[in-house]
């Protein structure tokens, strides 16, 4: 089983629809995720962190955790063309690596078409 | 805030010779860098873990005697890749992580290109 898997997509909406994108991950442990966005030919960038159960909304993007589901998502209202690129959940820690490592899941592919 | 940049942004070089990359958090101490290499269409992938003042700790499978990495300060890392042969060229991208935190801070990655 894999330690964060997501669905690598490709997911494919039109502006100005939601795009929900998921995670799961299989440490129990686990206390902080993160939600990176990868544009073509770029390094990942921060768009969420989240700790707690529940929502965390910025902007047009929440960040949804269910810890006892081992779940977490992102949502992306009112999607944009500029939206389109690879989102990748990642967990520090899991699996029992050392302090900071990351551990990413695949990645989702997102399309969001005019 | 959490600015991380690297340096060259991307390099061609001649089979066999060394390439130094430069990442540097620019309005935070990194206590903690982190180097990664990507391939086309491919996931990221963790070289090694660099502590300010530490050795680096290695991923299995990659050469450390090949990746040089050295962190002298906590805003500066770096990674040297000794006799470079075309199989090294990739996007190499660095991360920078705080002291008590668990968030990195990607740099925009350094191209390279081994001829």
């Amino acid at each position: 089983q894999k330690e964060v898997e997501q669905n690598s997509g490709p997911l494919s909406v039109p502006e100005g629809a939601i795009a929900s994108l998921n995670c799961t991950y299989s440490d129990r442990g686990s206390q902080s995720f993160f939600w990176y966005r990868q544009y073509s030919g770029k390094s990942p960038e921060l768009i969420m962190s989240i700790y707690s159960n529940g929502d965390k909304e910025d902007g047009r993007f929440t960040a949804q955790l269910n810890k006892a589901s081992q779940y977490v998502s992102l949502l992306i209202r009112d999607s944009q063309p500029s939206d389109s690129a690879t989102y990748l959940c990642a967990v520090p820690n899991a699996g029992g690596t050392s302090y900071g490592k990351l551990t990413f899941g695949q990645g989702t592919i997102l399309t969001v078409h005019p | 805030g959490a600015v991380v940049s690297q340096h060259p942004s991307w390099v061609i070089c001649k089979s066999g010779t060394s390439v130094k990359i430069e990442c540097r958090s620019l309005d935070f101490q990194a206590t903690t860098m982190f180097w990664y290499r990507q391939f086309p269409k491919q996931s990221l992938m963790l070289m090694a873990t660099s502590n300010e003042g530490s050795k680096a700790t290695y991923e299995q499978g990659v050469e450390k005697d090949k990746f040089l990495i050295n962190h002298a300060s906590l805003t500066l890392s770096t990674l040297t890749v000794t006799s470079a042969h075309p199989e090294d060229s990739s996007f190499y991208i660095c991360s920078a992580q705080t002291d008590g935190t668990d968030t990195q801070y990607f740099g925009p990655g350094t191209r390279l290109t081994v001829l």
